[in-house]
């Protein structure tokens, strides 16, 4: 089935330093990639969509030049968190839609983003 | 803007019995759809169930099926001869059908413990 594989799974950065997460689709296509965050025993709230070819659309309230999003190809999307703070920390998760038949969303397995 | 419902934030039922979580929506729009997700300790997000909000019948997935009562915009999900591997984080989520890529909308989710 269709999969994407997000790295890394946890990472620990020192406040104001900048991480990286990326997203690939191993076996389609993603045109669209959903990020989402997770703040601990909460629901998944949508950060930004990034578009293959195209600037990614950020949410209400989600800071633009610290979420850097970057959809480089049909496989690979990338979300760097710039000057990373403790605020930040939280846990990060991936989404293509419209892969392995009808119309379903398939996750990447999240990363842990600790800062300290 | 489209608005998922879950209320209730814990839920308990013993192995082998049944258990139904809940969940409502708000959207003006005709043509969506329903999902309702697992995330277990791992934090992968699993597709437990899908609905289109066009087929009146309800979807259903073994142990899995709703009750999908557009009118009420109720879209609840009954888990059936409960195991311990069904013990995790659910949500219900919601995607509108604009023929493209559409996010999901999730609610705050219902844990579910599964006793002996």
């Amino acid at each position: 089935g269709a999969v994407v594989s997000q790295h890394p799974s946890w990472v620990i950065c020192k406040s104001g330093t900048s991480v990286k997460i990326e997203c690939r689709s191993l076996d389609f296509q993603a045109t669209t990639m959903f990020w989402y965050r997770q703040f601990p025993k909460q629901s998944l709230m949508l950060m930004a969509t990034s578009n293959e070819g195209s600037k990614a659309t950020y949410e209400q309230g989600v800071e633009k030049d610290k979420f850097l999003i970057n959809h480089a190809s049909l496989t690979l999307s990338t979300l760097t968190v710039t000057s990373a703070h403790p605020e930040d920390s939280s846990f990060y998760i991936c989404s293509a839609p419209g892969a392995g038949g009808g119309y379903g969303y398939t996750f990447g397995s999240g990363t842990r983003l600790t800062v300290v | 803007a489209q608005t998922v419902t879950q209320s209730q934030p814990e839920m308990s039922v013993q192995e082998a019995e049944t258990v139904t979580l809940s969940c409502t929506y708000d959207t003006s729009e005709s043509d969506y759809y329903l999902f309702w997700y697992k995330q277990p300790p791992s934090r992968q997000m699993i597709l437990v169930i899908r609905q289109e909000a066009y087929k009146q019948q309800n979807a259903t997935e073994n142990r899995f099926s709703v009750n999908f009562q557009k009118a009420a915009k109720s879209f609840s999900l009954k888990i059936s001869d409960s195991q311990l591997g069904d013990a995790a984080m659910y949500f219900c989520a919601y995607s509108q059908n604009t023929g493209t890529a559409s996010k999901l909308t999730f609610g705050t989710g219902t844990r579910l413990q599964v006793t002996l």
